[in-house]
């Protein structure tokens, strides 16, 4: 099984500044990536595909970048609503999906 | 736009099952492939498998295989996720999600299934 590792489990962050999310798999995934947004007491969202392709409707703030097993979510100016939990999964291994762990941006 | 929508909470002892159900409406396909994934209060997400209604395939992690039946019933494009000896473990909330192999684009509303004596 492949397993995805998120760093770091909490970042504190102030609005408008940058986000940098990691995620690192333990074997390449190639770019069989996808990045999902948790708000509480919600369903997650799907954000990112294809390790860099924004789902539809998602703002250009958010950008996914990385192949093989380094990965990076960036929000370029942290919006009120952004302060969330947020998964990365794989389905390289298809048809086994694999979660990472999650991390929580918080505000500063 | 497909929505899911899922089945109310439930209430279980140990040792019994859960069957929760995920009907989509609106899009194409009519049933579309479903993947399940459990949240524990306070954990990540873990997938638990998927249906393929088109083809009748299934597929399942191998945490719970053994222990879950997902199925579908095209005619009203509805999913179910049966999961077997229960336990405290097992108190969660459930999502269904539209599997489009590369990720789950759509998700259901969640159904909150408590495990207690």
């Amino acid at each position: 099984e492949i397993v995805m590792t998120q760093s770091p489990a909490t970042l504190s962050v102030s609005p408008g500044e940058r986000a940098t999310l990691s995620c690192r798999a333990s074997q390449s995934v190639r770019s069989n990536l996808a990045w999902y947004q948790q708000k509480p007491g919600q369903a997650p969202r799907l954000l990112i595909d294809g390790a860099s392709t924004r789902a539809t409707g998602i703002p250009a703030r958010f950008s996914g970048s990385g192949s093989g097993t380094e990965f990076t979510l960036t929000i370029s100016s942290l919006q009120s609503e952004d302060f969330a939990v947020y998964y990365c999964q794989q389905y390289n291994d298809w048809p086994q999906l694999t979660f990472g762990g999650g991390t929580k941006v918080e505000i500063k | 736009q497909v929505q899911l929508v899922q089945s109310g909470a439930e209430v279980r002892k140990p040792g019994s099952s859960v069957k929760i159900s995920c009907k989509a409406s609106g899009g194409t396909p009519n049933s579309p492939t479903i993947s399940w994934v459990r949240q524990a209060p306070g954990q990540g997400l873990e997938w638990m498998g998927r249906i393929i209604p088109m083809f009748g395939t299934t597929n399942y992690a191998q945490k719970f295989q053994g222990r879950v039946t997902i199925t579908a019933d095209k005619s009203t494009s509805t999913a179910y996720m049966e999961l077997r000896s229960l336990t405290s473990d097992d108190t969660a909330v459930f999502y269904c999600a539209r599997d489009v192999h590369w990720a789950l684009d759509i998700w259901g509303q969640g159904t909150v299934v408590i495990v207690s004596s």
